[in-house]
């Protein structure tokens, strides 16, 4: 079965801090892909990040980074030098395949908050 | 047009009422979501159609019935709701998955915050 853990729950950094939120998963498929979506209070999904399987390679785009490492089915998001604006709900999901369909499996989620 | 829409933002409803949830898109994508968010939890599947045709219900109750009538429009048809089923309901798209090293990513709609009085 397909499975993503995100063990914490809630992380309260200080403005300018570096965070980063683990996510762990669990899957049978060969070939997965993994994202990141931002929830702020407003309730939309905002897509961060796709990951496929098959490519390691660290990403940077600004203040973010993922970090996916294969061999320990992890694949961690880090935001330096965090801002208040990134308070938000953020989920690690994978897809997964069913009955020929694709469709998103969702960690529990991550609830930032950066005080000023 | 790179965008979901969903259709009301807000909706308050009685426990007999009926009403629809409506999602449109018009990126060319032929596989269509629905998802439930209730408060402080994540999305959880409810219904994917792919080519129009219904092709996952994730053991949702018939209260909740989802309808495709073409490419760019998906529905959900509420009736006889409970409390509990207050919750944020969104809506997401994709392109059909063909090969394993091709997916595109979802594109979600902003939601429906539904309340069930």
């Amino acid at each position: 079965a397909q499975k993503v853990t995100q063990a914490q729950t809630e992380i309260s950094v200080v403005e300018k801090e570096d965070v980063t939120l683990d996510c762990v998963y669990e899957t049978r498929d060969t070939t997965y892909y993994l994202f990141w979506y931002k929830q702020p209070p407003s309730g939309e999904l905002v897509f961060l990040i796709r990951r496929n399987s098959f490519d390691e390679q660290n990403e940077i785009s600004g203040r973010y980074s993922w970090n996916f490492q294969k061999s320990t089915s992890s694949f961690n998001f880090t935001i330096t030098a965090s801002q208040v604006v990134d308070s938000a709900v953020y989920f690690c999901a994978l897809s997964a395949t069913q009955g020929g369909s694709e469709k998103l499996v969702f960690g529990k989620g991550t609830k930032l908050t950066v005080n000023p | 047009d790179t965008e979901v829409t969903q259709t009301p933002k807000h909706l308050v409803m009685g426990m007999t009422n009926k009403k629809s949830l409506k999602c449109e898109q018009h990126m060319g994508h032929r596989a269509m979501y629905w998802y439930k968010q209730k408060a402080k939890k994540p999305p959880e599947l409810m219904f994917v159609y792919s080519y129009e045709k219904l092709s996952i219900n994730e053991s949702v109750p018939s209260r909740f019935s989802p309808e495709c009538p073409n490419s760019s429009l998906l529905n959900l048809h509420l009736h006889a709701l409970q409390p509990e089923d207050s919750a944020l309901y969104l809506c997401a798209s994709s392109q059909v998955v063909k090969r394993k090293d091709r997916h595109y990513g979802y594109t979600f709609g902003s939601g429906t915050r539904l309340t069930v009085v």
